[in-house]
């Protein structure tokens, strides 16, 4: 299997920040890396598929890059609807995998 | 706009069988170029991928529960379904179904809200 690895596992940050999620694969996923976002008991929601591209009705605060085993999810502003916690998730081998995801709390 | 909605019992005996069923709306199950997956989430962790199906049928599982998963689909109730039989207690998760889009590389890009599976005698 694919081992997804996100850093940090959390993150206190404060509205306006710009905040950086890293998602390091263990072996190549070329671009096949997607970002998901999930607030408490709620369903995960697709931000970013193939690695840069945004889903559509997301916010363009959000953007992602990378390649191969490493990859970034950024936000370019934070608004307060975006504390929740953020996985990646690789698409290229079953089986698909996500990581263990990253908590973004508010400072 | 695409809706999934999960239904089945809430509470499974060990050793039995978790059956659930994901019904589409706002869009054909038969559309080519969808697959269709349930995903499970255990309290506090990540997202497990269980499997997924085409619409002619075909799947493909997670190895690590291929032995006891099977997930089918039905067409003409544009429902798919899942049954995961010998459960235990490490099985107790929220599932959920999700649409795959294969000009997305494959993303989840629809989900389901979730159902809460316990096992427990």
């Amino acid at each position: 299997d694919i081992q997804m690895t996100q850093s940090p596992s959390s993150l206190s940050a404060s509205v306006g920040d710009r905040v950086t999620i890293t998602c390091r694969a263990s072996q190549t996923t070329r671009t096949y890396l997607n970002w998901y976002q999930q607030k408490p008991g709620k369903a995960p929601k697709l931000l970013i598929y193939g690695a840069s591209s945004l889903q559509s009705g997301v916010p363009s605060r959000f953007s992602g890059s990378g390649s191969g085993t490493d990859f970034t999810l950024t936000i370019s502003s934070l608004q307060p609807e975006d504390f929740a916690t953020y996985y990646c998730q690789q698409s290229i081998r079953n089986p698909y995998t996500f990581g263990q995801g990253t908590k973004l709390e508010i400072k | 706009q695409v809706q999934l909605q999960e239904s089945g019992p809430g509470l499974v005996k060990p050793s039995q069988t978790l059956s659930l069923t994901c019904s589409v709306s706002g869009g054909s199950i038969s559309s080519g170029s969808h697959y269709w997956s349930w995903i499970r989430q255990p309290a506090g962790k990540g997202p497990e991928w269980i499997g997924r199906i085409y619409t002619g049928g075909s799947t493909n599982y997670n190895p690590s529960l291929k032995s006891r998963v099977t997930i089918s689909i039905d067409t003409s109730k544009n429902q798919f379904s899942l049954r995961l039989s010998s459960v235990t207690a490490a099985d107790t998760a929220v599932y959920y179904c999700a649409r795959v889009d294969s000009d997305m590389v494959m993303a989840f890009d629809y989900w389901g809200q979730g159902s809460l599976v316990t096992v427990s005698s």
